[in-house]
């Protein structure tokens, strides 16, 4: 699986959005970009993720460059709920030897603060 | 989340005695997966299934052993526990592909006195 960058901790205020970036240069063609975040000491959380398109849903927009080596999370309104730390995840194909399998970084930790 | 159930919630056991952890899930998907998550080394795989029977090692795999009798069980066993397996273990569970996402359990806190 392709090893992703993150900031190791970003600061945002609340009612602002939240733009955690993410580098990913060698992700192959059908590896998907994932997003996650936990929040203190509960599962991951599923966010949001994608192929090449950008994604919107009801939680984040996910922003893929055209050349693929780099993607942006967006909370277009950040709460202090949403403090927590966020992973950017490449994920090989299921079909593969990798079976579908996350491979986790260290993430990144967004701090909201009123 | 996605129907998982992972018990006991919270265990604390002696040194040398078997432990098992239980996966239950109700999305009848195929494939699971057990993560350990520790301070300074986040969330790493320990082992995996891709379907009933088949089972596979992860990174951190030495150690435990798993099985899965059934879609919606897998048991993750620690057969002499040790200290260091003192974790924070999470459940996941994906229906097929890439472009379906996982989901993952509340998890179980072991402490291995």
């Amino acid at each position: 699986d392709a090893k992703t960058t993150q900031p190791p901790s970003m600061d945002c205020a609340e009612g602002r959005a939240a733009n955690l970036p993410c580098n990913h240069s060698t992700i192959s063609g059908n590896e998907y970009v994932y997003w996650y975040r936990q929040i203190h000491s509960q599962g991951p959380q599923y966010i949001i993720h994608g192929l090449k398109n950008n994604e919107t849903n009801e939680m984040a927009s996910l922003i893929i460059t055209e050349d693929r080596k780099s993607s942006t999370l967006i909370l277009p309104h950040a709460t202090l709920r949403d403090t927590a730390v966020y992973y950017c995840i490449v994920r090989g194909n299921a079909g593969g030897t990798s079976y579908g399998k996350l491979t986790f970084g260290q993430g990144t930790i967004l701090t909201v603060h009123p | 989340d996605a129907g998982i159930t992972q018990s006991p919630r919270h265990k604390v056991t002696e040194t040398g005695t078997p432990v098992t952890l239980r996966c239950h899930q109700t999305e009848n998907h195929r494939y699971m997966y057990w993560y350990r998550q520790d301070p300074g080394h986040g969330l790493r795989l320990i082992h995996y299934s891709y379907g009933v029977k088949d089972t596979d090692k992860g990174e951190v795999s030495d150690g435990y052993s798993v099985s899965r009798s059934k879609t919606e069980d897998f048991l993750l066993t620690l057969e002499s526990a040790t200290s260091s397996q003192t974790s924070v273990y999470f459940c996941a569970t994906g229906r097929d592909g890439s472009n379906s996402p996982l989901h993952f359990g509340n998890g179980t806190r072991l402490t291995v006195t």
